[in-house]
This record gives C-alpha cells, sequence and structure tokens, in this order.
C-alpha cells in the first residue's frame, strides 16, 4: 500500500529562518515523490520532484530512501512562501497519493 | 490552453439527490485523477483512469461512480447524496511520462443538506 505522512498539519516561522516540511512514505517498491504547493485561492502545484533534484523558489528536497522521507527545506523563508504543502508518491500502479498536507506560515 | 475545468464550481445538494461533477482537460493526457479535499485530511484519491475505458479505485471509492468514455473528459457521478460527501472536489491529469506533474482543475465545492 502506498501511505503519505505528514505530522505537522501546521508550521510557523519568522521571515528569514530556515523551514523544513516533513514528509515520510510507506511503499514496497521505487517510489516517485513529489511536492506540491496551494496558495490562497489559486490551484494545487508542483513545486518539487524528487528525479530532477531542482531547487524551485529556493526549495530544495532530498530522497532519503533508509529514511523513507523526503523533507522539503529552504534556508531563508520569506513571506510569500506561505502555503498548503502537499508531498505526494507516485508507485507502480499510476495511483498518486497525497499526504494530508502541512499549512506554513511565514510572519514578518 | 485551458488545461484542466471543472463544473460547476459550487453547489448545494440534498440528502439523496444525485449529481454529476464534471471534468475536462485538453492536454491529451492519458492519466486522470478524483481527489476531495477535507479540513485537516488533505487529498483523498476517489477515482482514477489510466486511458479511456480504464478506471480503478482509489482511498475513498464508496459513494462514487466515473466513467471515462473519451481521453479529454473524467465526470464524477454522486448517486445518493449524503452529507459526509461535503467536500472540495480536485481534478487533475497528467501525461504518461515518469515523472510529469500533475495538472489541478480550480474546484468543486460541494454542500450537502
Amino acid at each position: 500500500a502506498q501511505r503519505v505522512t505528514q505530522p505537522e498539519k501546521l508550521l510557523s516561522v519568522f521571515k528569514g529562518a530556515p523551514v523544513e516540511l516533513k514528509c515520510n512514505y510507506s511503499y514496497s517498491g521505487s517510489p516517485e515523490l513529489f511536492w506540491y504547493v496551494q496558495y490562497s485561492r489559486q490551484r494545487l502545484q508542483l513545486l518539487l520532484r524528487h528525479i530532477s533534484r531542482e531547487s524551485i523558489k529556493g526549495f530544495t528536497a532530498d530522497l532519503n530512501k533508509g529514511e523513507t522521507s523526503f523533507h522539503l527545506k529552504k534556508p531563508f523563508a520569506q513571506e510569500e512562501d506561505s502555503a498548503m504543502y502537499y508531498c505526494a508518491l507516485r508507485g507502480g500502479s499510476e495511483k498518486l497519493v497525497f499526504g494530508k498536507g502541512t499549512k506554513l506560515t511565514v510572519n514578518p | 490552453n485551458a488545461g484542466v475545468t471543472q463544473t460547476p464550481k459550487f453547489r448545494i445538494l440534498k440528502i439523496g439527490q444525485s449529481m454529476t461533477l464534471q471534468c475536462t482537460q485538453d492536454m491529451n493526457h492519458n492519466y486522470m485523477y478524483w481527489y476531495r479535499q477535507d479540513p485537516g485530511m488533505g487529498l483523498k484519491l476517489i477515482y482514477y483512469s489510466v486511458g479511456a475505458g480504464i478506471t480503478d479505485k482509489g482511498e475513498v471509492p464508496n459513494g462514487y461512480n466515473v466513467s471515462r468514455s473519451t481521453t479529454e473528459d473524467f465526470p464524477l457521478r454522486l448517486e445518493l447524496a449524503a452529507p459526509s460527501q461535503t467536500s472540495v472536489y480536485f481534478c487533475a491529469s497528467r501525461n504518461a511520462n515518469k515523472q510529469d506533474e500533475a495538472f489541478f482543475g480550480q474546484g468543486t465545492r460541494l454542500t450537502v443538506v
């Protein structure tokens, strides 16, 4: 079974502080992992995919297969980063499963 | 390029009524998904489809039905609406290539009273 766990419902940081949004997964095969973001009154959109090893808007995420984690990090949070963040896993059956999401608030 | 379009945006249903949530994509994507989003519960997969004529159950399929007669359309049917189906529903589509992102519709807010 595919499962994604995001342990924090809410995360609040000050502008300029580092931020880490946690994501753990459960999947017996080789997973494909993503981070999606939903800004206020906007559609859900892709932020990062693990295979690209890219940095988008200063965010990075590393897949740790040993710890089955895909945490999202940014060294210096900005107010415009305030949003709902979802970790997602796609397995071999093409199911795309999401975690419960973490609401990030960056305070001035 | 319209992307993924959902109709209606809002709907209020009475218990026991039925309705169809429409989802259309113009990107020729093979895969399509229906999710419901409840506060604090994230996105739960209802049904998904890997191509025309093929559908499969997700995490919470009970009370819903889908069909995929064309590549573009993936309607979600509620036969006997219940208050537990009050939610925001999202449709998404993506290409068959690995790691391709899923594109989401703007959502349908459904209230069952």
